[in-house]
């Protein structure tokens, strides 16, 4: 049984770029969060999608934008890229209550 | 809002010692707590967790009991093992929307380090 797959797994961009991170959620899920984590700090929250609906959004600028599929699967968009979005950015599923984290995706901006 | 607050690492210890590793918590109502562990180059993974006052989570040696009186939800781990070296995230989440789970609110993190 797959978990929760984020692809890539690496990326750079440069400033004032755009990135479009991918989420497939655990079989069976149907939620998908995503949080941002800088080096040495805790996962933060961005937003939550719910039957393709925005449900929960945490403190973070329209800059961040994100949609889910009528499979469940996400995308999580950051436009106009500053240095300081340079983080693991996780994606997490759920059905009811307990999450299922991915690996992440490491985004380096330059 | 909410907040979570637990002790600066790292956090080194030899092995077979105790570990307890601080957690207090801030939050309207009354939040399920949990305990998430990270491997270097991985994504979280959930430790144990505890839904109510009193209760008490464990898993693979690892315990923390829900206190709300004090409201603290400390890491405890009787003998530790090399392969426990991980960095540590206690966090919260409130009650409310129903169906996919709320928002988790996380600490800073605690790494731990375990020596042979």
């Amino acid at each position: 049984d797959a978990g929760v797959t984020q692809s890539p797994t690496h990326l750079i961009k440069t400033r004032g770029q755009q990135v479009t991170l991918r989420c497939s959620p655990k079989s069976g899920h149907d939620t998908v969060s995503w949080y941002q984590q800088a080096l040495g700090q805790g996962p933060q929250f961005i937003f939550q999608y719910y039957e393709e609906e925005e449900r929960q959004r945490g403190n973070f600028p329209d800059r961040f934008s994100g949609h889910q599929f009528p499979n469940y699967s996400s995308e999580l968009n950051v436009n106009a890229l500053l240095l300081g979005d340079s983080a693991l950015y996780l994606c997490a599923s759920s059905l009811a209550k307990g999450y299922t984290f991915g690996s992440g995706t490491r985004l380096t901006v330059v | 809002g909410n907040s979570v607050t637990q002790m600066e690492g790292p956090v080194t210890l030899s092995e077979e010692a105790f570990l307890t590793i601080n957690c207090t918590y801030t939050a309207t109502g009354y939040p399920s707590l949990f305990w998430y562990v990270q491997y270097p180059g991985e994504g979280l993974q959930l430790l144990l967790k505890a839904t109510k006052a009193d209760d008490k989570g464990s898993n693979k040696g690892f315990e923390a009991t829900y206190r709300k009186e004090t409201t603290s939800f400390h890491l405890e781990k009787g003998s530790v093992q090399v392969s426990d070296s991980a960095v540590y995230f206690c966090a919260l989440s409130d009650r409310g929307l129903t169906g996919g789970g709320n928002k988790l609110t996380f600490g800073t993190g605690t790494q731990l380090k375990v020596e042979l």
